[in-house]
């Protein structure tokens, strides 16, 4: 059964700072997804990584894949109070449309 | 595109009565996703459908949960009855291949009293 961790599960952020959110999983895969979700809302895209040192970058956020260690880490730039919401990695097995969800990571703004 | 649409959007019921979900899949894309999100559970994958096929019901709780997928546009997902326990968002999606992303519908909270 695949597993998929993340890490840390909750983060206060600072204004200006950087911050990396890990993803771990337990099997061979190389389809990683990440999501934002907003409080009370929707789960959103960010990132498709479809292989083994895939980067992507959006604005503040930058993420990759490195299949071989089975993580996926989201790094943060320059903390802005936009990006406080929580962040999903998920994982796809093989042709399997099927994703597995990690627990989130809930980043909030340190006033 | 109007993305995915589900309905309600809102849902309070009482304990044994009859739930259904509606949803709308994106135009043209051929697999659909039922998902169960609450904050002990995280977001859990029910059944999901391709080219309206149930593919994998494994995450159905159980015998009152029901999804049928009767045409390309237009997927349910039933709860009969329903019991308190069953409260959480509701989430639909949809998505084109298998390496693309899925695209959530904005959620259906139900809450069993």
């Amino acid at each position: 059964e695949l597993k998929v961790e993340q890490n840390p599960l909750f983060l206060s952020m600072q204004e200006g700072k950087n911050y990396t959110i890990y993803c771990n999983y337990s099997t061979t895969s190389d389809r990683l997804y990440w999501y934002r979700q907003d409080p009370g809302k929707s789960l959103e895209s960010l990132f498709v990584l479809l292989s083994n040192g895939a980067v992507k970058q959006e604005g503040r956020l930058m993420a990759s894949l490195d299949t071989k260690a089975r993580l996926s880490t989201l790094h943060i730039t320059a903390a802005v109070h936009d990006l406080s919401a929580t962040y999903f990695c998920a994982v796809g097995e093989g042709s399997n449309y099927k994703l597995t969800f990690g627990k989130g990571t809930l980043l909030t703004m340190n006033p | 595109d109007a993305g995915v649409i589900q309905s309600p959007r809102h849902e309070v019921t009482e304990m044994g009565q009859e739930v259904t979900l509606r949803c709308k899949p994106i135009s043209g894309h051929n697999s659909l996703f039922w998902y169960r999100q609450t904050m002990m559970r995280g977001l859990e994958l029910l059944i999901y459908f391709n080219n309206n096929v149930p593919i994998d019901d494994s995450g159905m709780p159980e015998d009152r949960f029901s999804a049928k997928m009767p045409n390309a546009s237009f997927s349910t997902l039933k709860i009969q009855p329903s019991e308190p326990r069953d409260s959480a968002v509701y989430f639909c999606a949809s998505g084109d291949r298998v390496r693309e992303t899925q695209y959530f519908g904005p959620g259906t909270r139900l809450l069993v009293l």
